[in-house]
């Protein structure tokens, strides 16, 4: 079974600053993709960054980047230029692509405030 | 900016009544996922559907849940008879298809007294 493990329950980040967010997954899958889901305090899932596993490329989006070591198994999330509004719990989450199963599974989450 | 619409936002009810929750996926999305969120055990998957056949429903309690798409612009998720431990913010998704990205709605937040 597919599991995925957020280490730091808690992180607090300066403005302006950078923060890394770790992300450890288990598969004997090939194929996959990883995200990265944002969840600020009105509740809402907010897909922040996905990467194919297939792609060793790491993804970016604006002051999102991740880590991706698929022989370690490893995704962390980089924010850089941290903003207030990115407080938020992150959580980051699995899907494998064969065989048609796409639910994703989560990781506990880290909540993640940015003091001014 | 398409949305995924949950409705109710909020639903209170006492143990025993039967609980009904709808969702609205993106137009054009083809597969439809429910998930529960718990303080304990996090965000669980609870069923998928894709085309509005059931393709995974093993994370949901049979007895009591039950899950239907009675056409594609509507999922429905149900409890009856609800219990106090059913308490949790229900999440409702969409994609477009295979290996697409799921979108989420704001979920229901449903407290069973």
């Amino acid at each position: 079974a597919q599991t995925v493990t957020q280490s730091q329950p808690e992180m607090s980040v300066q403005e302006a600053e950078t923060v890394t967010l770790s992300c450890t997954y288990d598969t004997s899958e090939n194929n996959y993709y990883l995200f990265w889901y944002k969840q600020p305090p009105s509740r809402q899932m907010i897909l922040v960054i996905r990467q194919e596993a297939y792609k060793q490329q790491n993804a970016t989006e604006n002051r999102f980047s991740v880590n991706f070591q698929k022989a370690a198994k490893s995704f962390s999330l980089k924010i850089s230029d941290s903003q207030l509004g990115d407080t938020a719990m992150y959580f980051c989450a699995f899907t494998q692509t064969q065989g048609g199963s796409e639910k994703l599974v989560f990781g506990k989450g880290t909540k993640l405030t940015v003091n001014p | 900016d398409a949305r995924v619409t949950q409705t109710p936002r909020h639903k209170v009810t006492e143990m025993g009544q039967e609980v009904t929750m709808r969702c609205q996926p993106i137009l054009g999305h083809n597969t439809v996922f429910w998930y529960r969120q718990t303080m304990m055990q996090g965000l669980e998957l609870l069923a998928y559907f894709r085309n509005r056949a059931p393709l995974d429903d093993s994370g949901m309690p049979k007895d009591r849940f039950s899950a239907e798409m009675p056409d594609a612009t509507l999922a429905t998720l149900k409890i009856q008879p609800s219990e106090p431990r059913d308490s949790a913010v229900y999440f409702c998704a969409s994609a477009l298809g295979e290996d697409q990205p799921q979108h989420f709605g704001d979920g229901t937040r449903l407290s069973i007294l």
